[in-house]
């Protein structure tokens, strides 16, 4: 089946540090991938996504590329703000036969930046 | 603003209470769909909708209800309240177009108490 491992959190940076959040997915077929954030007390917001290998979804100052040799979608960001603390979460969205399937979420990863 | 709502923001109830978290959206979206949030659990899909009329069950659907008389609006019910279900729930929606993949809109979320 369908599923996504992301590296266990919490990941605490200093701010203007780089950031990396490793995703990897398991997939039958050509899922699209997706980053989401959620700060604090709120619902999760749409990061960034990708639709087919090799595409770089960014936004943000945050990037992630499809990589399927490698079934990864690893989240970056050059230089870290305060502003980025929140738990991030990697997902997946599968074609089928039908109009569409679920969204599948890794567990999240809790991002610390401390000024 | 157009978007997820979701009611009630808060809410505690007894252990064999029933009651029925609120979900509406605004944009069309024919797929709608709820999770629940639990620490170092990630997102787990509960029900899902892909139209008015038409509910399947995700992950985790025991003790809960749902229903789809409308496009605009997701309910969720839970019939006798457990301590389990004590957690965070959203509800998300998003469009759904044969051979095409779209992230999710999610709500603000519900955060439920069983005692």
């Amino acid at each position: 089946g369908n599923s996504v491992t992301q590296m266990e959190g919490p990941v605490t940076l200093s701010e203007e540090a780089f950031l990396t959040i490793n995703c990897t997915y398991t997939a039958t077929g050509y899922p699209s991938l997706f980053w989401y954030v959620q700060y604090p007390g709120e619902g999760l917001q749409l990061l960034l996504k990708a639709t087919k290998a090799d595409d770089k979804g960014s936004n943000k100052g945050f990037e992630a590329t499809y990589r399927k040799e490698t079934t990864s979608f690893h989240l970056e960001k050059g230089s870290v703000q305060v502003s980025d603390s929140a738990v991030y979460f990697c997902a997946l969205r599968a074609l089928t036969n039908q109009a569409g399937t679920a969204l599948i979420f890794g567990k999240g990863t809790t991002l610390s930046v401390s000024s | 603003n157009a978007g997820v709502t979701q009611t009630p923001k808060f809410q505690v109830l007894k252990t064999g209470q029933s009651m029925t978290l609120q979900c509406a959206q605004d944009m069309n979206h024919e797929y709608m769909s709820w999770y629940r949030q639990d620490p170092g659990m990630g997102l787990r899909l509960i029900h899902y909708s892909v139209g008015a009329g038409i509910t399947d069950q995700g992950e985790v659907p025991n003790g809960y209800n749902v229903s789809r008389s409308t496009t605009e609006d997701f309910p969720l019910r839970l019939l006798s309240a457990a301590p389990s279900q004590t957690s965070v729930y959203f509800c998300a929606s998003s469009l759904l177009r044969t051979g095409l993949i779209y992230g999710y809109t999610f709500g603000s979320g519900t955060r439920l108490t069983v005692v």
